[in-house]
C-alpha cells in the first residue's frame, strides 16, 4: 500500500540553525500538510498546501517556517532559525482531496540543543 | 476551538473484551476521522465518517457520529494485545486541516 515517507527520522540541531524536514507524499495525492506533536501533547496543525500554495496555516506557522514543493514528489518544511521550543515530532500528511482521509508519515523527531 | 476531546483518557481491558471511546467537538464539521498511534510512531488512519453519515464499520471497528450532540464513538470489538495504542479523533471543518483531541490510551491485557 502506498505510504507517506519522511526523512530523516531523527534530526538534532543547534539552536539558531536552519533545518529542512523532507516528505514524499503519496503520489496521486493533491493536498499536503504538516503537523507537529510536542512530547506528551496533542497533535497540532501547522500548514496545508494545495495547488502550489498555502491553503491555511496556524498561529504556530510564523515567519520562521516555510513550505515548498520543489519538484513533483517532495514536500519540505523549513525552519529558518530554530528555537528550543521547536523540539517536537513533525508529521507530514497527504490526502487525495478535501473531505478525504489524511495519511501520515512516521514523523521526524526534531531535537534542538 | 474546533478540537475533538476524547473520553476516557485511559482504558484498560482484557483481551477479547470490547473497548469504547468517545469524542466530543464544538463546531460544525465536514468529517471526523479516527487514528491510532503506537508509542513513538506515526498516526495510522482508521476510519473517516462524514457529517451526513451516522455509522460506519471497518473490520472490528465501529464508528458512530451524532452531529446533533456533536459527538462520535469508536468501538473496537474482540480486542487483541496488538490494539494497545493511543486513539485520537480528529475533526475536519474546512478540508484544509484536522483538529486533534488529546487521545485515549488503550491497554489490552493478555
Amino acid at each position: 500500500e502506498p505510504e507517506v515517507t519522511q526523512t530523516p527520522s531523527h534530526q538534532v540541531t543547534q539552536m539558531g540553525q536552519e533545518v529542512i524536514l523532507r516528505c514524499v507524499p503519496i503520489s496521486n495525492h493533491l493536498y499536503f500538510y504538516w503537523y507537529r506533536q510536542i512530547l506528551g501533547q496533542k497533535v497540532e496543525f501547522l500548514v496545508s498546501f494545495y495547488n502550489n500554495e498555502i491553503s491555511e496555516k496556524s498561529e504556530i506557522f510564523d515567519d520562521q517556517f516555510s513550505v515548498e514543493r520543489p519538484d513533483g514528489s517532495n514536500f519540505t518544511l523549513k525552519i529558518r532559525s530554530t528555537k528550543l521550543e521547536d523540539s517536537a515530532m513533525y508529521f507530514c500528511a497527504s490526502s487525495i482531496g478535501g473531505n478525504q482521509p489524511q495519511h501520515f508519515g512516521d514523523g521526524t523527531r526534531l531535537s534542538i540543543l | 476551538s474546533q478540537q475533538g476531546e476524547e473520553d476516557p483518557q485511559a482504558l484498560s481491558i482484557q483481551e477479547g473484551e470490547n473497548a469504547t471511546m468517545n469524542c466530543s467537538y464544538k463546531t460544525s464539521i465536514n468529517n471526523l476521522q479516527w487514528y491510532r498511534q503506537n508509542s513513538g510512531r506515526g498516526l495510522v488512519h482508521l476510519i473517516l465518517i462524514r457529517s451526513n453519515e451516522r455509522e460506519k464499520h471497518s473490520g472490528r471497528l465501529r464508528v458512530t457520529l451524532d452531529t446533533s450532540k456533536k459527538s462520535s464513538s469508536l468501538l473496537i470489538t474482540a480486542s487483541r494485545a496488538a490494539d494497545t495504542a493511543s486513539y485520537f479523533c480528529a475533526t475536519d471543518a474546512n478540508d484544509y486541516k484536522l483538529s486533534f483531541g488529546a487521545g485515549t490510551t488503550v491497554t489490552v491485557r493478555a
